[in-house]
């Protein structure tokens, strides 16, 4: 049984490039949360989405920033025209539903260096 | 939303002592997990534990929702134990978003 899924591990970007954060959740289940992990802190949640919708986008940039949930393939977090800012760990976490209290399996995270 | 307070920030042990790591949350929650967040970065499932005590090794947790706190216990600790810990709660109204500490870096010396 297949875990969390996230590619790349680690990601450098110059100034101003794109970074594409993809999310393969574990298998049967729909929903998808992303979060990052700035240096020595916690977690902050940025966005949780089903498949093919948003559900709460309230944790992300206005600017820059966009999550999507396909109804095939991962889950994808873009961040357009990165800046030094941008650098820190992105997890992806998936549980089976929204409204079902479960336990959140993390994948290993994407490292984002933006140089 | 929630405020999470872990404690201690930081711990060193010497290889086999105990430790005490609690987490504080100010509001009621439907969901609380233990995480170790080993060197490499990776976040590891330690507990799910909303209510109740659970064990799991030389690792416990108990969990007071009524009193909004949890510890997590680690006996005879090791140098693999090395590492942040964090405890996350989520919300029934929050839409599955966990809250998290911002964690207790342990270091563990042989």
């Amino acid at each position: 049984n297949a875990g969390v899924m996230q590619n790349p591990r680690h990601l450098v970007r110059r100034r101003g490039q794109e970074a594409r954060l993809r999310c393969s959740p574990m298998k049967g289940h729909s929903h998808v949360y992303w979060y990052r992990q700035l240096p020595e802190e916690g977690l902050k949640f940025m966005v949780y989405l089903q498949k093919e919708n948003i559900i709460d986008e309230s944790g992300m940039p206005k600017e820059r920033f966009s999550a999507e949930f396909p109804k095939e393939g991962p889950s994808i977090l873009r961040i357009q025209q990165v800046v030094r800012g941008d650098s820190a760990a992105y997890f992806c976490a998936s549980s089976p539903g929204g409204q079902v209290i479960t336990e959140a399996f993390f994948g290993q995270g994407t490292r984002l260096t933006v140089v | 939303g929630i405020q999470v307070e872990q404690s201690p920030p930081d711990l060193i042990l010497q290889e086999g002592a105990n430790s005490t790591l609690r987490c504080n949350f100010s509001d009621s929650v439907n969901n609380l997990q233990w995480f170790h967040q080993n060197p490499w970065g990776q976040l590891i499932n330690l507990f799910y534990i909303p209510s109740g005590t659970k064990q799991n090794g030389r690792l416990s947790a108990t969990t007071v929702a009524t009193e909004r706190y949890s510890l997590l216990y680690i006996s005879s600790s090791q140098t693999t134990d090395s590492g942040v810990y964090f405890c996350a709660v989520k919300r029934g109204s929050t839409l599955g978003r966990l809250y998290f500490g911002r964690g207790t870096q342990l270091t563990v010396w042989p």
